[in-house]
C-alpha cells in the first residue's frame, strides 16, 4: 500500500496569512494526488485534483503542486472559512490512501 | 445540484450485520463509479470500497475484504454496503463517495453524502 505522510499534523495562522501543506508517498504516484477540506461534523470536499487542477467552484486563492513523491497545497491568504482539516489522498493505485490529515486552526 | 444521501446506520453488536445504502440525484448515477469511506470519531478518512458503473469492477480494503459486499441498483439511483461480522473497530461515519469517473482507475471523489454513523459495541 502507498503511504501519505502530511506535514504539519497542525498549524496555527491568522486572515490573511499563506499557507502551505505538505503531503509526501511513499513510492512515485506522478501527479495522482488530490486534496480534500473537512469542516467539523461535515463531508470532506474536493479542492485539487491531478495534484494541480482547480475542482469547479473553489477559489483561486486554493492551489496544488507537485509531481512523484512530493507535493503541497498553499492557500495564498487565508480566509475565515478556510479553517479545517485538510487532507490529501493518492489515486494512483488501490487502495486509496489518505494522509493523516492536517488541522488549520486561528491564529 | 448532487446529492448523495447515506441512511442505514445504527447501533449493532459485534458480530452481527448491518445495510448501508446511499440515494443519488442530480446526476447520471449509472455513468461514474462510487465509493464507500469511512472515518472513526476524531480520526482520519480510511477508503472502504468502490464499484464501476457497470458493477463489473469491484473493490474492497483488506481490512473489510470478505466481510463487506458492495453493490449498486442503477434503475434506483442506490449504492449499498452489506457489512457483516461487524467489529468494534468497524465503527465510524460511512460516507457515500461519487466517484469523477465511471471506472475505478482512478479514484477522485468529486461529491460526499453527509455520512451515516455505524457503532459496533455490545
Amino acid at each position: 500500500d502507498i503511504q501519505m505522510t502530511q506535514s504539519p499534523s497542525s498549524l496555527s495562522a491568522s486572515v490573511g496569512d499563506r499557507v502551505t501543506i505538505t503531503c509526501r508517498a511513499s513510492q512515485s504516484i506522478s501527479t495522482y494526488l488530490n486534496w480534500y477540506q473537512q469542516k467539523p461534523g461535515k463531508a470532506p470536499k474536493l479542492l485539487i485534483y491531478g495534484a494541480s487542477s482547480l475542482q469547479s467552484g473553489v477559489p483561486s486563492r486554493f492551489s496544488g503542486s507537485g509531481s512523484g513523491s512530493d507535493f503541497t497545497l498553499t492557500i495564498s491568504s487565508l480566509q475565515p472559512e478556510d479553517f479545517a482539516t485538510y487532507y490529501c489522498q493518492q489515486s494512483y493505485s488501490s487502495p486509496w490512501t489518505f494522509g493523516q490529515g492536517t488541522k488549520v486552526e486561528i491564529q | 445540484e448532487v446529492q448523495l444521501v447515506e441512511s442505514g446506520g445504527g447501533l449493532v453488536q459485534p458480530g452481527r450485520s448491518l445495510r448501508l445504502s446511499c440515494a443519488a440525484s442530480g446526476f447520471t448515477f449509472n455513468e461514474y463509479a462510487m465509493h464507500w469511506v469511512r472515518q472513526a470519531p476524531g480520526k482520519g478518512l480510511e477508503w472502504v470500497s468502490g464499484i464501476s458503473w457497470s458493477s463489473g469492477d469491484i473493490d474492497y480494503a483488506d481490512s473489510v475484504k470478505g466481510r463487506f459486499t458492495i453493490s449498486r441498483d442503477n434503475a434506483k439511483n442506490s449504492l449499498y454496503l452489506q457489512m457483516n461480522s461487524l467489529r468494534a473497530e468497524d465503527t465510524a461515519f460511512y460516507y457515500c463517495a461519487k466517484d469523477s469517473q465511471g471506472g475505478l482507475g482512478v479514484a477522485e471523489f468529486d461529491y460526499w453524502g453527509q455520512g451515516t454513523l455505524v457503532s459496533v459495541s455490545s
